[in-house]
């Protein structure tokens, strides 16, 4: 299996700085169709996940563009412009290359 | 609109099998993979496997094969989950997500509410 290890696990952030989460897997997520198949979900507390960028870098519909998704191979972040209070919750990235395998997940709190 | 409703909360005995079911609605049901993730209490997303409602093909997570069972009704536009066997380390919220057209197993943009499955004796 692919293995996806996220750091930090644990983000405090005063609101407005930026944050940032990084995602490595143990495989190069590159498809041989081009694409990248790399996920990121947030899942707010009490609630079901939701996706916030697919295929590295590509935004979800709807989702602020305070949001960013980077890399390539086995290197990915996550970025947050300027973290709001509502961004608050657990950042999860996921594979698909491979079936399925999710990062440990990183909780954002505000300080 | 598209919703995955799931089926409501479940307690089981150890030993037992739970069912938890998904509708799915607002979209054209064949045309999209429906996959399987859970979560125990306090931890991460597991996924557990992937169903195609065209076909009705299954492709389990390894930790889960043999205990699983994913299945679709094409006339309720449902899919069903159905893990055997269970013990307390099933006791988990169980989501069902769905694909996109042009990336079946990535791009989950919709998501089941999620069902609460306790294994307790």
């Amino acid at each position: 299996d692919i293995v996806m290890t996220q750091s930090p696990l644990s983000l405090p952030v005063t609101p407005g700085e930026p944050a940032s989460i990084s995602c490595r897997s143990s495989e190069s997520l590159l498809h041989n169709n081009g694409y990248t198949y790399l996920d990121w979900y947030l899942q707010k507390p009490g609630q079901s996940p939701h996706l916030l960028i697919s295929l590295a870098s590509d935004r979800a519909s709807g989702v602020p563009d305070r949001f960013s998704g980077s890399g390539s191979g086995t290197n990915f972040t996550l970025k947050i412009s300027r973290v709001e209070a509502e961004d608050v919750g657990v950042y999860y990235c996921m594979q698909a290359l491979q079936t399925v395998t999710f990062g440990q997940g990183t909780r954002l709190e505000i300080k | 609109q598209v919703q995955l409703v799931q089926s409501g909360a479940e307690v089981k005995k150890p030993g037992a099998s739970a069912k938890v079911s998904c509708k799915a609605s607002g979209y054209t049901f064949s045309s999209y993979y429906i996959h399987w993730v859970r979560q125990a209490p306090g931890q991460g997303l597991e996924w557990m496997g992937v169903i195609k409602p065209s076909s009705g093909g299954t492709n389990y997570g390894q930790k889960f094969q043999g205990r699983v069972t994913m299945t679709r009704d094409m006339s309720t536009s449902t899919v069903n989950m159905e893990l055997s066997s269970l013990r307390s380390e099933d006791t988990a919220v169980y989501f069902c997500a769905r694909g996109t057209e042009y990336f079946d197993w990535l791009g989950w943009g919709y998501w089941g509410q999620g069902t609460l499955v306790t294994v307790s004796s």
